[in-house]
């Protein structure tokens, strides 16, 4: 489909390990968004593109953590040294513009062991 | 820092009947608001984006209002079907950061 896509869906990790998260936009998309979800809570805001540009990361927990989306399309998510805290839904939203509705993926569920 | 907060946290309703649930934001620098539906093993769908105090947008057998003076929003369901089991969560950008603060959001269940 049309949709934006994320993968993988799930992912386990040992505690240390270094873990990638894709997303990819619809097409045409100028916005991109990372948030983080912990069970029980709304999703909480990681970072914000603008095509290629990272306008905002001013939610991002601490420097293990880098996104990057080097030809304003599809974006990545990396996640350093993981830590048992780092467990949630990673999820990714893409608009037209930043004040746009924003369409989301299905999410990657990272499990830190 | 926005905060956004959302009541009940949770909600069982029987099929049928209408309900209804309210999302509270701060009232002063308010820009929008937005509504979601997110439903178990899907991705979050935007149901309304919400600008002007007074707006009330319909889609279905949903709608919602807007109160920017006193800084809250409602959401009616009206005759709720199981399908409209989900988690709905309201959000409001800005609060010093370009993504969305999203409310903790409120668990429906319709029971047959």
């Amino acid at each position: 489909g049309a949709g934006v896509s994320q993968s993988p869906r799930y992912k386990v990790a040992k505690r240390g390990q270094d873990v990638a998260l894709r997303c990819d936009p619809i097409s045409g998309h100028v916005s991109l968004f990372w948030y983080q979800q912990a069970l029980g809570q709304g999703p909480e805001f990681l970072t914000y593109f603008q095509n290629e540009a990272q306008l905002d990361k001013s939610g991002l927990p601490s420097d293990r953590f880098f996104a990057e989306r080097p030809e304003g399309s599809v974006s990545t998510l990396k996640i350093q040294r993981t830590q048992q805290e780092d467990s949630a839904v990673y999820l990714c939203a893409s608009s037209l513009n930043w004040d746009q509705p924003q369409h989301f993926g299905d999410g990657t569920r990272l499990s830190i062991l | 820092i926005l905060n956004v907060e959302q009541s009940p946290q949770s909600l069982h309703v029987q099929e049928g009947d209408s309900t209804n649930f309210t999302c509270s934001f701060p009232s002063s620098n308010f820009y929008a608001l937005h509504w979601y539906r997110w439903e178990t093993a899907k991705s979050p769908e935007a149901l309304f984006v919400m600008t002007l105090n007074g707006d009330e947008k319909k889609k279905g057998r949903i709608s919602a209002t807007l109160n920017t003076k006193e800084g809250y929003s409602y959401l009616y369901i009206k005759g709720s079907q199981p399908e409209d089991s989900a988690t709905y969560l309201c959000a409001e950008p800005g609060g010093g950061a370009d993504g969305l603060t999203f409310g903790k959001g409120t668990h429906l269940i319709i029971q047959p």
